[in-house]
């Protein structure tokens, strides 16, 4: 009974560089999210799907990118990665209207 | 500016004893979240508030929504270790099943 698995757990990269994160999702529900959470600041939604096919920006969507190609998967990439997105990133899904949101256990990425 | 402010930022306190975190926001919403989040985990939903004045009350955490529905407290008796973690409210936004979070409280219990 997975839930929500995001991989990888840990990354480190450079300056420039690209990735992908990639969140998974078994709970048949049609809105997932995107988040990154930095010390004192909560959690701050960067991109989000309310079904396949379908993304729309957050609150804080400079520098990614995300695709919903299926139903359970949710990708963010970042095309060329800076210090500033240095943050622990949460993926979460949700049934719809007052639902309560499905966490992933996160990726902690690091951009030297 | 967040829409929703917690506060304290963080707390320390003793086994046994107890504590009260904030949730306060100058704009009305329909509904509040509490969740918990433990070290290298997801944030787990611990309660939803959708009524103005309404008190929940799951073991020792006693919930509350206030009447004009622009805040919320979460009040923990005889407080444990296993307490311990960060506490988020969230509310949806106007539009959506988005949802906005506050900064958090870190709550830390010593035995």
């Amino acid at each position: 009974n997975a839930g929500v698995t995001q991989t990888p757990k840990f990354r480190v990269l450079k300056t420039g560089q690209s990735m992908t994160l990639l969140c998974a999702q078994d709970m048949n529900h049609e809105y997932m999210y995107w988040y990154r959470q930095d010390p004192g600041m909560g959690l701050r939604l960067i991109h989000y799907s309310v079904g396949e096919g379908t993304t729309a920006k957050g609150e804080v969507p400079d520098g990614y990118n995300v695709s919903r190609l299926k139903k359970q998967n949710f990708l963010l990439g970042l095309e060329s990665a800076a210090p500033s997105q240095t943050s622990v990133y949460f993926c979460a899904c949700d049934g719809g209207t007052n639902q309560p949101q499905h966490f992933g256990d996160g990726t902690r990425l690091s951009i030297l | 500016t967040q829409l929703l402010e917690q506060s304290p930022q963080f707390l320390s306190i003793q086994e046994g004893e107890n504590l009260t975190v904030y949730c306060n926001s100058s704009s009305v919403f329909s509904s509040l979240q509490w969740y918990r989040q433990e070290p290298g985990e997801g944030p787990v939903l611990l309660v939803t508030v959708v009524t103005g004045g309404e008190v929940k009350k799951l073991k020792r955490l006693t919930f509350q929504f206030g009447d004009a529905r622009k805040d919320s407290s979460l009040h923990i008796t005889a407080a444990q270790p296993g307490d311990t973690g960060l506490y988020l409210c969230a509310g949806p936004k106007a539009a959506g099943n988005k949802l906005t979070f506050g900064g958090g409280t870190r709550v830390l219990v010593k035995p």
